[in-house]
């Protein structure tokens, strides 16, 4: 089964940096579009981010642009998140997910969660 | 883009049916057919259930099904069980975020 699984959570303080990683594999990872979702303590999902298969389209929350940074390494079948800037608010639990290969707008496999929590 | 509106908790007892709403607008859920579904225990990942609206992926249950009509979406769960008992959110592609989520409903079977 396809399986994704996340690294590079932890706390950091405002106005600080992370790096989330997203490990893909038993799945062609350059075929997918894949995304980025986040999970505030107690609340709702939220859709953060995502990238096309080769790279090149990258899309983002207004929550985000300009600070956070999808990237992918298809030689390495990894995903990432670059995350700048950081403010409490940006604290939650954060899933990367494929979207399914038949362009059908729905996410079919999904990461464990790595949680970031950004406080002084 | 707003999150589209959930009930924030359903009810049922066991082998009852129970319908999730997902409210959104003609930008979202009125225009596209890609709402999907997800099913969430806690602390775990969420899980597909349902896609393009009312289709749903293998070793789904097809106690769970989905429609569409307007602005609103909708799941079923028919012969409610103990182990649906769990949060639900709904998802839709949007003209302008590309996407957004229901506000989530939690599941209690009584």
């Amino acid at each position: 089964e396809e399986q994704l699984v996340e690294s590079g959570g932890g706390l950091v303080q405002p106005g600080g940096s992370l790096r989330l990683s997203c490990a893909a594999s038993r799945f062609t990872f350059s075929f997918s579009w894949m995304h980025w979702v986040r999970q505030a303590p107690g609340k709702g999902l939220v859709w953060v981010s995502r990238i096309s298969g080769d790279g090149s389209i990258t899309s983002y929350a207004d929550s985000v642009k300009g600070r956070f940074t999808v990237s992918r390494d298809n030689a390495k079948n990894t995903l990432y998140l670059q995350m700048n800037s950081l403010r409490a608010e940006d604290t939650a639990v954060y899933y990367c997910a494929r979207e399914k290969e038949d362009y059908s707008r729905a996410f079919d496999y999904w990461g464990q969660g790595s949680l970031v929590t950004v406080s002084s | 883009q707003s999150a589209l509106t959930q009930p924030a908790s359903v009810s049922g007892s066991p082998g009852q049916s129970i319908t999730i709403s997902c409210t959104g607008t003609s930008s979202d859920v009125g225009v596209y057919n890609y709402v999907s579904w997800y099913q969430q225990h806690p602390g775990k990942a969420p899980k597909l259930m349902i896609y393009e609206v009312s289709n749903r992926p293998s070793g789904v249950s097809n106690r769970f099904s989905g429609s569409k009509s307007g602005n609103t979406a909708s799941l079923t769960i028919s012969g409610l069980q103990a182990e649906d008992e769990a949060d639900y959110y709904c998802s839709s592609y949007t003209r302008s975020s590309p996407y957004v989520f229901g506000t989530g409903t939690k599941v209690t079977v009584l």
